[in-house]
């Protein structure tokens, strides 16, 4: 079935150093949406993304859909504490509508 | 506007006993989803209900099922409770089905199984 995987799994950072999270799906995907779930919360949402090669910025978040749709990445500069969490990328199924979930990145700021 | 909710927070359960979640949808929203997270997983698709019918469904046994409300309230149950079934249980509310309708999240309930 559809899927969509997000790599890597968990990144270690030192504060102040970027991070990237990368999800790719195996067909086309009607828009992806972003969330981010920090320790003991639950996800809230982004961003979305519709438009084939849309680029969205939040401040230090930068975010890209890619030319065919199938991916997608969240680029963070300069990361800060508050960045510490889970995110996730969830891909709009075409056919039903149904949100196809990645496996989350989790962000850990190195002290 | 009030946010999704979900009651009860925490719930303690011992194997073979059965659990009822239930979870309020935001205002106007008609979608709800149920998802299933253990520590270090992702989050796991468990249904959706939209006008109160099941309109997707992920890989779980029999034993989870929900039903949605006209109201559009929804409750998930769980029968013959496992050990493997200690989890934070999402539900996610969203306005329709449509492409450009995003999910907001409850605080989830934590399900501990004994």
């Amino acid at each position: 079935g559809q899927q969509v995987m997000q790599i890597p799994q968990y990144q270690h950072v030192q504060e102040g150093e970027d991070f990237t999270t990368y999800c790719n799906s195996s067909t086309t995907l009607s828009n992806i949406q972003w969330y981010k779930q920090r320790p003991g919360g639950h996800p809230v949402f982004l961003i979305q993304l519709v438009k084939s090669g849309e680029v969205k910025k939040q401040k230090r978040l930068t975010f890209q859909f890619g030319e065919a749709k199938k991916n997608s990445s969240l680029h963070i500069t300069a990361t800060q504490t508050t960045d510490v969490g889970t995110y996730f990328c969830a891909g709009l199924r075409d056919s039903n509508y149904q949100l196809i979930w990645g496996a989350g990145t989790k962000l850990i700021i190195k002290p | 506007k009030a946010g999704v909710t979900q009651t009860p927070r925490y719930l303690i359960k011992t194997r073979g006993q059965q659990v009822t979640l239930s979870c309020s949808p935001i205002s106007g929203h008609r979608s709800v989803s149920w998802y299933q997270q253990t520590p270090g997983q992702g989050l796991q698709f468990l249904f959706e209900y939209f006008s109160e019918t099941q309109r997707n469904k992920g890989n779980f046994p029999g034993r989870f099922s929900g039903r949605q409300f006209s109201n559009s309230r929804s409750e998930m149950n769980v029968s013959t409770l496992e050990l493997g079934d200690s989890a934070l249980y999402l539900c996610a509310s969203r306005r329709g089905v449509t492409s450009t309708d995003t999910q907001y999240f409850g605080p989830g309930t934590r399900l501990t199984v004994l």
